[in-house]
């Protein structure tokens, strides 16, 4: 079964504005989260991450929110710029399962000019 | 090496063949992961290696499938009898111990399509 999803395939957003991407979970024994940007052709790369002993984590242009309650996380991108223009996998871990993670099945962003 | 190598970058087999892929993990990265990437679904765990221990085979679809790692480096991964739904790219990451927090690093993957 799909534990974590990101129920928006794509999303197109103006240069500069912000993006915000969504992802909700459904096992609440996952403490960690993260998000992993792919380029085509190219694997995933570590974006951000976030405890969930936290509600926010901020590293420069991007910020992820986690909402324990409802399940849900999501990931901000301020100002958006052509260069983020790639898919962004959301994934979860429990922190006994040494790395091990779920993903989502992503979310294409195309940032216009 | 800087990153993680994945080879072949491309591989197109006949339906019942045997294919390897071979991972070389980072340097001194204890932690090896693999995973699979179907067409438009998200990755999905397959195996994982951590220092000496046995490693977690939860992930793999069926016993067609098997991994190793030597000498806590280089890992293969063998389909065996391959079929058409084994078409994918399928990554290999490492990490310094297991990951966690910190993510682990990709590498660019093997797209493998059966036809």
């Amino acid at each position: 079964d799909q534990q974590v999803k990101q129920n928006s395939p794509s999303l197109s957003v103006q240069e500069g504005r912000i993006s915000i991407l969504n992802c909700d979970y459904t096992n609440s024994m996952f403490d960690y989260f993260l998000w992993y940007k792919k380029y085509p052709a190219e694997g995933p790369t570590f974006l951000i991450s976030i405890s969930s002993i936290k509600d926010k984590n901020e590293d420069g242009r991007f910020t992820v929110f986690l909402n324990k309650s409802a399940k849900h996380l999501s990931l901000h991108i301020v100002p958006s710029q052509p260069g983020d223009s790639a898919v962004y996998f959301c994934a979860a871990g429990i922190g006994d399962s040494w790395g091990k993670l779920q993903f989502g099945a992503g979310t294409q962003v195309v940032v216009t000019p | 090496g800087a990153g993680v190598s994945q080879s072949p970058s491309n591989k197109v087999t006949e339906k019942g063949k045997d294919v390897e892929l071979r991972c070389d993990p980072i340097s001194g990265h204890t932690a090896l992961y693999w995973y699979r990437q179907s067409l438009g679904q998200g990755l999905e765990f397959l195996i994982y290696f951590q220092g000496n221990s046995a490693p977690d085979k939860s992930g793999l679809p069926s016993d067609r499938f098997s991994a190793e790692r030597t000498g806590g480096s280089v890992s293969t991964l063998t389909i065996q009898r391959t079929q058409q739904e084994d078409s994918a790219v399928y990554l290999c990451a490492s990490s310094p111990l297991g990951g966690g927090l910190y993510g682990y690093t990709f590498g660019s993957g093997t797209r493998l399509t059966v036809v």
